[in-house]
């Protein structure tokens, strides 16, 4: 079955912590991306990937990082985690113009 | 910068009641459009998508869109909600490489 994967689903974490949010499909997609989803503001992109090795920011990106060492992964990483990045993601990967999100990684930083 | 909005924040209908929820982005160039659904607790599933050719789309579940390019407009549009509609919905716009602008999206209620 195609899908995107993500783990943690649910995370509670403590400032400072540092931590890490997977993220994998088995669609051999060449696009991936981050978002973070706050309520009346929508989705925001964080970060996206192109492909193995090529990441950019999208519009939200203070606070994070990303790799792409393989096709299929693409972590979050949240070196210093703070309240306010406590928020719902999503990991999306697409090979056109659609994109295929993950279930959703609740994250509440205390 | 590209731009959704979504005008609707809370909507409330009855079941059986016609649905419109609007949808205007701003951006001059080609667009592709988009729709997603948010059932609570789940993540996000298409509705529809447009891309060119027919400006009225229609999608899974009963839902369609039209899209008027001179409104810069994507209204989704049923004609009779059931209360299993019940979720969040997103209006996206794709105006760059692979890049999805999402509106804030339009909360419905349907009551049975």
């Amino acid at each position: 079955e195609a899908q995107v994967t993500q783990n943690p689903r649910y995370l509670i974490t403590v400032t400072g912590k540092k931590l890490t949010v997977t993220c994998s499909q088995n669609m051999n997609h060449e696009y991936m991306s981050w978002y973070r989803q706050d309520p009346g503001l929508g989705l925001r992109q964080i970060y996206y990937s192109m492909n193995v090795e090529v990441t950019d920011k999208g519009d939200v990106p203070e606070g994070y990082k990303v790799s792409r060492k393989e096709k299929r992964n693409f972590p979050l990483i949240l070196e210093s985690p703070s309240p306010n990045q406590t928020s719902l993601y999503f990991c999306a990967s697409s090979d056109s113009y659609e994109q295929y999100f993950g279930p959703g990684t609740r994250l509440t930083v205390t | 910068a590209q731009s959704v909005s979504q005008h609707n924040h809370h909507v409330i209908l009855s079941e059986a009641a016609s649905l419109e929820l609007g949808c205007n982005y701003s951006y001059g160039g080609t667009v592709n459009l988009f729709w997603y659904v948010q059932y609570p607790g789940q993540h996000l599933q298409l509705l529809l998508k447009y891309f060119s050719g027919d400006p009225l789309v229609k999608g899974i579940k009963g839902f369609e869109a039209e899209f008027i390019k001179s409104k810069f407009s994507f209204n989704l549009r049923k004609p009779s909600v059931q209360w299993s509609d019940t979720a969040e919905y997103f209006c996206a716009v794709n105006a760059g490489f692979q890049k999805l602008v999402f509106g804030t999206g339009t909360r419905l209620l349907v009551s049975p």
